[in-house]
């Protein structure tokens, strides 16, 4: 079956600027997580989503980050006022069910590279 | 808090060569232990993992053990091929940190394997 997608695969933008990542995740998939990774670090962890609960929000590295799903199942992480630091690799992935099961796998997207200009 | 380190890359091995890449992880409590992989111009995808100490996980002739007494996990292959060539990620979540399995990773390690 299909996989993880996230769009755009590419996205330069200028500093100050808006920009929308979208990530659609496995079908069925109750848990999404997105994390971000910058050149040379491992991946951070920025949000995570489980059913209708409310979003965990603890990775966000700042106020400018938000992010979205909607009935369950498509994603979208936004920044506003885009700053060079921002620049990263944006990966999203999604799991069957989150929770206390030890054999959980979470199944990776290609991933969003953003460059800020 | 919890945290996974990994050996630097890039590492470069002929190919049939012995492979070992060493992670060690710091956690408080018992977590499950990943080995991601990512092949050139693909996404992340699971390579093995272990869920509790001294289980072994393996695939495509890849191993890890979960050492507990070293907390540890490295990954080892008898004989790599061209094909391995990929950036290998060690991870950890914790089983006790609620509904929220997020993965704690390593800085990736580069294999190149020529042949």
């Amino acid at each position: 079956g299909a996989g993880v997608s996230q769009t755009p695969s590419n996205k330069v933008t200028e500093k100050g600027k808006y920009v929308e990542l979208r990530c659609d995740p496995i079908s069925g998939h109750t848990a999404l997580y997105w994390y971000r990774q910058s050149l040379g670090q491992g991946l951070e962890f920025l949000i995570y989503f489980q059913g209708n609960s409310a979003p965990d929000k603890s990775g966000l590295p700042s106020d400018r980050f938000s992010a979205e799903r909607t009935g369950g199942s498509v994603s979208t992480l936004t920044i506003q006022r885009t700053e060079q630091r921002d620049s990263a690799m944006y990966r999203c992935a999604s799991s069957l069910n989150g929770g206390n099961q030890r054999q959980e796998t979470q199944y990776f997207g290609p991933g969003t590279r953003l460059l800020v200009l | 808090g919890d945290s996974v380190t990994q050996m630097e890359g890039p590492v470069t091995l002929s190919e049939e060569a012995f492979l070992t890449i060493n992670c060690t992880y710091t956690a408080t409590g018992y977590p499950s232990l990943f080995w991601y992989v990512q092949y050139p111009g693909e996404g992340l995808q699971l390579l093995l993992k272990a869920t509790k100490a001294d289980d072994k996980g393996s695939n495509k002739g890849f191993e890890a053990t979960y050492r507990k007494e070293t907390t540890s996990f490295h990954l080892e292959k008898g004989s790599v091929q061209v094909s391995d060539s990929a950036v290998y990620f060690c991870a950890l979540s914790d089983p006790n940190a609620g509904n929220n399995r997020k993965l704690i990773w390593g800085l990736g390690t580069s294999l190149a394997v020529n042949p």
